[in-house]
């Protein structure tokens, strides 16, 4: 396993339905991080993991979505209800002191 | 204003051209300074990583870090057309989780 994988790549969806993403990290990589990313901006901190336990989550991240990593593998990223603000590139990424982020492709997701 | 200032760009230079990226930061507890650079509609990719003052090269690419005052740089020599992507400056506090980005340049190389 060489990189980030993510899936699926592109989403689209009707207002109000909920959505769930997943990433699966660089399996060596004790940290994981989801951020968000809109056209013309750069990616934006929505939360992250050390193996299981989720230990900071964004102020801006509202009760509609949720994150879990279980057993400190996999993660997955779940919008309820979603509305139309939420469409958006939404990234994980790997994360190792030394090395920095390793991104996933991301999941972009356009709520119609 | 935000935590990370980027200079907005685009910028538009022929190939062969020595080309400056550059960031502001505002919190003196930054300490980990990173560029990334992204393709479209792809994740960004690591390019630079450092953690102290002065300079730090890798190929064609040096990044300049001065902390006294808060400004970062990436520096391309030869650009290529394959450099042609938005960058992203990154920059973390010491034992923050989070890091925070700028909103990116983008940089075309034109044959």
């Amino acid at each position: 396993d060489t990189g980030v994988s993510q899936n699926p790549r592109h989403k689209i969806t009707k207002r109000g339905q909920n959505v769930t993403f997943r990433c699966d990290p660089i399996s060596e990589h004790n940290r994981l991080y989801w951020y968000r990313q809109t056209l013309g901006q750069g990616p934006e901190f929505l939360t992250y993991f050390q193996n299981e336990a989720q230990l900071e989550k964004s102020r801006l991240l509202s009760d509609r979505f949720s994150a879990e990593r279980p057993k400190g593998s996999f993660s997955t990223l779940e919008i309820q209800r979603t509305e139309q603000g939420d469409s958006a590139m939404y990234l994980c990424a790997s994360f190792v002191q030394i090395y920095g982020y390793t991104f996933g492709s991301g999941t972009r997701l356009t709520v119609v | 204003q935000k935590e990370v200032e980027q200079d907005p760009g685009p910028l538009s230079v022929p190939e062969g051209a020595i080309v400056s990226l550059n960031c502001t930061y505002s919190n003196s507890a930054f300490q980990y300074f990173m560029w990334y650079r992204q393709y479209s509609r792809k994740g960004p990719e690591l390019l630079m990583y450092t953690y102290s003052s002065g300079n730090k090269e890798d190929g064609r690419f040096t990044a300049q870090v001065d902390k006294s005052s808060k400004y970062i740089s990436l520096f391309i020599r030869d650009s290529q057309p394959s450099d042609s992507a938005t960058y992203l400056c990154a920059i973390r506090e010491t034992n923050a989780g989070k890091s925070t980005f700028g909103d990116g340049t983008t940089l075309t190389v034109k044959p």
